[in-house]
């Protein structure tokens, strides 16, 4: 079955600065693959996804990911980093269902 | 549209008792999943449906019963509850599959069982 992993468990970041967000994937075929954000005690949201064509996607809330087959990666960065986007992000792969990696926790600091 | 609907937000079981978490869509989505999230491991699937009638395993999905007997509702059903049962548990539906358009999450309910 397919798998994701997150290898950063908790990133800090100062209001401002640049992110980038780690994710790897397990799967035979060309995945489709997204990013989710959860806010404390709230349900996912959906930022971006990916199923085919132009590997650099643009998501909701100035997020951006670039799939590259050769690393089996799917990084989610922001150019500025704003106070509001502290929550956890969870990276997903779709195979024949859907599989999610175990999370990255971003605080910001002011 | 409501979207996706779970009932009940909370509930407090004790060891052994039985208990069905529902949920409801109105987007006539075939494709609906269950998840549990548990805090460093984010979201397992436990069950899901590719349809009325189908129904399948995911990762973690002893204790745990499942149908789908409608294309809108898709009950959980905890048969004899267990404190590892401990956990946020999400619905979520999509179409045409897993991977489809968007998938939708319903708000979660957080089952305690003591």
């Amino acid at each position: 079955a397919q798998s994701v992993t997150q290898p950063d468990i908790h990133i800090t970041v100062s209001e401002g600065a640049s992110l980038e967000l780690r994710c790897n994937y397990s799967y035979g075929a060309t995945p489709y693959l997204f990013w989710y954000v959860q806010s404390p005690g709230q349900g996912l949201q959906l930022l971006l996804k990916y199923f085919s064509g132009d590997t650099l996607v643009q998501g909701i809330k100035g997020f951006e990911a670039e799939f590259k087959r050769s690393q089996s990666s799917f990084n989610l960065r922001k150019p500025s980093v704003h106070w509001s986007d502290a929550a956890e992000y969870f990276c997903a792969v779709v195979g024949n269902d859907m599989r999610f990696g175990a999370g990255t926790r971003l605080t910001v600091k002011p | 549209n409501a979207g996706v609907t779970q009932t009940p937000k909370f509930q407090v079981l004790k060891t052994g008792q039985s208990m069905t978490l529902q949920c409801a869509q109105d987007m006539n989505h075939e494709y609906m999943s269950w998840y549990r999230q548990d805090p460093g491991m984010g979201l397992r699937l436990i069950h899901y449906s590719v349809g009325a009638g189908i129904t399948d395993q995911g990762e973690v999905p002893n204790g745990y019963n499942v149908s789908r007997s409608t294309t809108e509702d898709f009950p959980l059903r905890l048969l004899s509850a267990a404190p590892s049962q401990t956990s946020v548990y999400f619905c979520a539906s999509s179409s045409p599959g897993p991977g489809g358009d968007t998938q939708y999450f319903g708000p979660g309910t957080r089952l305690t069982v003591l």
